[in-house]
């Protein structure tokens, strides 16, 4: 079982619209959790990171986290052309100092 | 602005070259790491330095070696390169600070290709 798992994609959602986007991770002692941003040839981004239970809001953007389901998800409201992109959960593991494990990344598409 | 520089954005090299991967921050960031991305398989940890001199292996160490001997710069190195090491390398860093406080910043990637 990977440590961090994504849905690869693409996942298609129109202009305008909530897109949801889903992580789930292995290890019950991680601590703190990341969403990156990726476009096509570019090097991640950082969008937002999270490290308690429930809602935090940031702009357009959400993450979600419940420990108990071992459960982080990302929604953008309002989508926009722009932000079709890879985006990429990484989890600070227990134990791991400052090392990011990262999953494969959902590719997202806002289609006009 | 946190500055991650990585000396090559693209490399074509052979089979069996030593090859030299050099990245210089410049926010005297004590934390740097190398991953490799490919496709379907995400970003992998190769290499990481919490500090000048030292090192540690991450999640595929095999076929790579690294070099800190300066605080703002953190070599990666194939002591003889591979076709399966044609990959995207990208470096990053942070401020021991954790994660949470100073987040991971990267560089803009180098491209290998091994023929």
């Amino acid at each position: 079982q990977k440590e961090v798992e994504q849905n690869s994609g693409p996942l298609s959602v129109p202009e305008g619209a909530i897109a949801s986007l889903n992580c789930t991770y292995s290890d019950r002692g991680s601590q703190s959790f990341f969403w990156y941003r990726q476009y096509s040839g570019k090097s991640p981004e950082l969008i937002m990171f999270i490290y308690s239970n429930g809602d935090k809001e940031d702009g357009r953007f959400t993450a979600q986290l419940n420990k108990a389901s071992q459960y982080v998800s990302l929604l953008i409201r309002d989508s926009q052309p722009s932000d079709s992109a890879t985006y990429l959960c990484a989890v600070a593991v227990t134990g791991g100092g400052n090392k990011l494990t990262f999953g494969t990344g959902t590719q997202l598409k806002v289609e006009l | 602005d946190v500055k991650v520089t990585q000396s090559s954005r693209y490399l074509v090299k052979r089979t069996g070259e030593k090859v030299f991967l050099e990245c210089v921050q410049d926010m005297d960031h004590e934390n740097m790491f190398w991953y490799r991305q490919d496709p379907g398989l995400g970003l992998r940890l190769i290499y990481f330095s919490y500090d000048v001199k030292m090192k540690e292996k991450g999640d595929i160490p095999e076929g790579y070696s690294v070099s800190r001997e300066k605080k703002e710069r953190f070599s990666l190195i194939l002591e003889s390169a591979s076709t399966n090491q044609t990959s995207m390398y990208l470096c990053a860093s942070h401020l021991s600070r954790g994660l949470v406080n100073s987040p991971l910043h990267f560089g803009n990637g180098t491209r290998l290709t091994v023929t």
